[in-house]
Parts: C-alpha cells; sequence; structure tokens
C-alpha cells in the first residue's frame, strides 16, 4: 500500500498522559499536514510542513501540541498534557508541491481521553 | 465502527437513481475545490477536484459543478450504488490549506 499510513489507529488515554502519533506520507510527496476532526463536523486544519519546515500553525494548535517532520518524510504530532477536548480525529494528509497539491489523507488516528 | 457525522443533514436515494449533494463555499479568493467520500471510521478519500476557472468536470459516475457567482459546489453521483454510502464533504483551498464544509451523509436503499 503506497497511499498515507497513520499509527496508531486507535489510542485511549488518561487525562494529563502525553501521546505521540505518526504519520508517513505518501513517498514522493513534500508536503504533509495534520488536520483533527470531531464527529459531525469536517476536518479543520491544525499544521503543515514543506520538507522539513513547518510553515503554518494554526490557532487551533495550543502550546500542548508540537509536530516536527525532522527528516521530510515521517511527522510526529505530540499532545502533552491530554485534556477530554482533544478526544478527535487526528488525520494526516501529504500531497505534492506542484500543480493543485492535492491532498490525501490517511486512515487517521482516533484519540480518547478519559 | 465508529459513524462520522450524527448529526449531519442526510440525503436518503434509491440504489440506482442519481444523487446530487451540494455545498456552499466561503471564500471568493478561493481557486480550487475538492470533493471527499469519508467511510465510517476511515479518512477522507479524494473524489474529484474542480479548478475555479472551469465551472464543471466530469469523472467517473461523478460530476462536480461550480457556480462562483453564488459560491455554490454540487456533486452529482449518477446510478448510485450501496457502496456511495458514506458522509461527502466539499473542500476549498485557501492559501495552502483545506477547508472543509458542512459534511452530508448519504444513503442508499434497495
Amino acid at each position: 500500500d503506497t497511499g498515507v499510513s497513520q499509527d496508531p489507529r486507535h489510542k485511549i488515554t488518561k487525562r494529563g498522559q502525553n501521546v505521540t502519533f505518526r504519520c508517513d506520507p505518501i513517498s514522493e510527496h513534500n508536503r504533509l499536514y495534520w488536520y483533527r476532526q470531531t464527529l459531525g463536523q469536517g476536518p479543520e486544519f491544525l499544521t503543515y510542513f514543506q520538507n522539513e519546515a513547518q510553515l503554518e500553525k494554526s490557532r487551533l494548535l495550543s502550546d500542548r501540541f508540537s509536530a516536527e517532520r525532522p527528516k521530510g518524510s515521517f511527522s510526529t504530532l505530540e499532545i502533552q498534557r491530554t485534556e477530554q477536548g482533544d478526544s478527535a480525529m487526528y488525520l494526516c494528509a501529504s500531497s505534492l508541491q506542484q500543480g493543485q497539491g492535492t491532498q490525501y489523507f490517511g486512515p487517521g488516528t482516533r484519540l480518547l481521553v478519559l | 465502527g465508529e459513524s462520522v457525522g450524527l448529526h449531519l443533514p442526510t440525503l436518503s436515494v434509491q440504489e440506482g437513481d442519481n444523487s446530487i449533494i451540494n455545498c456552499a463555499y466561503s471564500n471568493s479568493a478561493s481557486d480550487y475545490f475538492i470533493w471527499y467520500k469519508q467511510e465510517s471510521g476511515k479518512g477522507p478519500q479524494f473524489i474529484i477536484d474542480i479548478r475555479s476557472n472551469m465551472d464543471k468536470r466530469q469523472g467517473q459516475r461523478v460530476t462536480v459543478l461550480l457556480n462562483k457567482t453564488v459560491k455554490h459546489l454540487s456533486l452529482q453521483i449518477a446510478a448510485t450504488q450501496p457502496g456511495d454510502s458514506a458522509v461527502y464533504f466539499c473542500a476549498e483551498k485557501v492559501t495552502d490549506k483545506l477547508i472543509f464544509g458542512t459534511g452530508t451523509r448519504l444513503q442508499v436503499f434497495p
């Protein structure tokens, strides 16, 4: 499978714990995006990378959230001191910089904070 | 699997009929639009896209129409099949990120 992959697919954690999610983009894609989706809503943009550089962060991305893409390939999204309001589906997408830059999504990581 | 969009607008169609899903977008400067299909527990799946210099684009069984005057998109699915049952989102590209509209749940009954 050469699509976007995410790990883990599901995560249950207790409030106050830290969690880290991983995304592996389509291999030739140099852009990688993180979105968050809550029930009944469309995905909301969090941040994106072009190669290693983090180019934009949403106001939704509080200080407890950090994303990295150290080698310009896979990316990690870490949430520190999780809160119940962090419960959501975290989606990763990737695209080429050229052309329209169509974004292709992974299967998501479902986070439940108890 | 877990449901996406528990309180979304719903379109119910009979198998074999055509479906039309509508979407309003907000940014007049948007120049690229995409329709995604999302099944329960999965990530959004690309269906079809359209640039703002076009008003219609056809794919396999799907057609997207763009009306820039009223900032409206529609997705037409011909001969709707049970496998088309999902939540459908339109998205507009604003700078380099996607802004998603309110999804529509499509239910196909025999």
